[in-house]
């Protein structure tokens, strides 16, 4: 199965800085077919990007994807307080669709 | 408004079976695969499998395969999840997720289900 490696583990920032999120893979990820998620506590998972680097329905687009073959990045280009959750990445290309092992994005 | 809603919190003893629900409303059914995903503290995020409602067609996670059975209820618009024996490694809170049509990723999330065995 492929395998994802997400880091930072956690990254401490403040609002209005920018955040870079880095996922890598073991293997190429098929056809980049790469998402981001977005967790915060007592709560589900939520779609930010599909495909590397296509924005969910809603999404601001302060949030972008880019990336290619194993290595992805998620930024956000100027933090919100309500940013400050976990990120997970997943890959959806091969089954079984594996997720990384999430970056907690946390106030300094 | 598409939404998947998932039983409430259970607790069981090892060895006991059990079968969690997510109803879904508000788009196709049949047309969407239903995925599922297990969250743990040391696990993190664990995709175990997906079915299709259409036609029950199921791709299941080598890590979970023969731990969990997938089914559907089309005329309920539910699917499930269920264990047979239950052991305390299957403690964690379950999610349902659609997969986003054509290939996508999972792009509506249920409302988690958490499940604790212990004797």
């Amino acid at each position: 199965e492929i395998v994802l490696t997400q880091s930072p583990g956690t990254l401490s920032l403040s609002p209005g800085e920018r955040a870079t999120l880095s996922c890598r893979a073991s293997q190429s990820v098929t056809s980049n077919y790469l998402g981001w998620y977005q967790q915060k506590p007592g709560q589900a998972p939520r779609l930010l990007i599909s495909g590397t680097s296509k924005r969910a329905t809603g999404i601001p687009d302060r949030f972008s994807g880019s990336g290619s073959g194993t290595d992805f990045t998620l930024t956000i280009s100027r933090l919100d307080p309500e940013d400050f959750a976990v990120y997970y990445c997943q890959q959806y290309g091969t089954s079984p669709y594996t997720f990384g092992q999430g970056t907690k994005l946390e106030i300094k | 408004e598409v939404q998947l809603v998932q039983s409430e919190a259970e607790v069981k003893k090892p060895g006991e079976s059990l079968k969690i629900a997510c109803k879904a409303s508000g788009y196709s059914f049949t047309s969407y695969w239903i995925g599922w995903v297990r969250q743990t503290p040391g696990k993190g995020l664990e995709w175990m499998g997906m079915i299709y409602p259409g036609d029950s067609d199921i791709r299941d996670s080598p890590s979970f395969q023969g731990q969990v059975t997938l089914s559907v209820d089309k005329a309920n618009n539910t699917a499930y999840v269920q264990w047979s024996s239950l052991k305390a490694s299957d403690s964690g809170i379950y999610y349902c997720a659609r997969r986003a049509y054509g290939s996508g990723p999972m792009d509506v999330w249920g409302t988690g289900s958490r499940v604790t065995v212990s004797s």
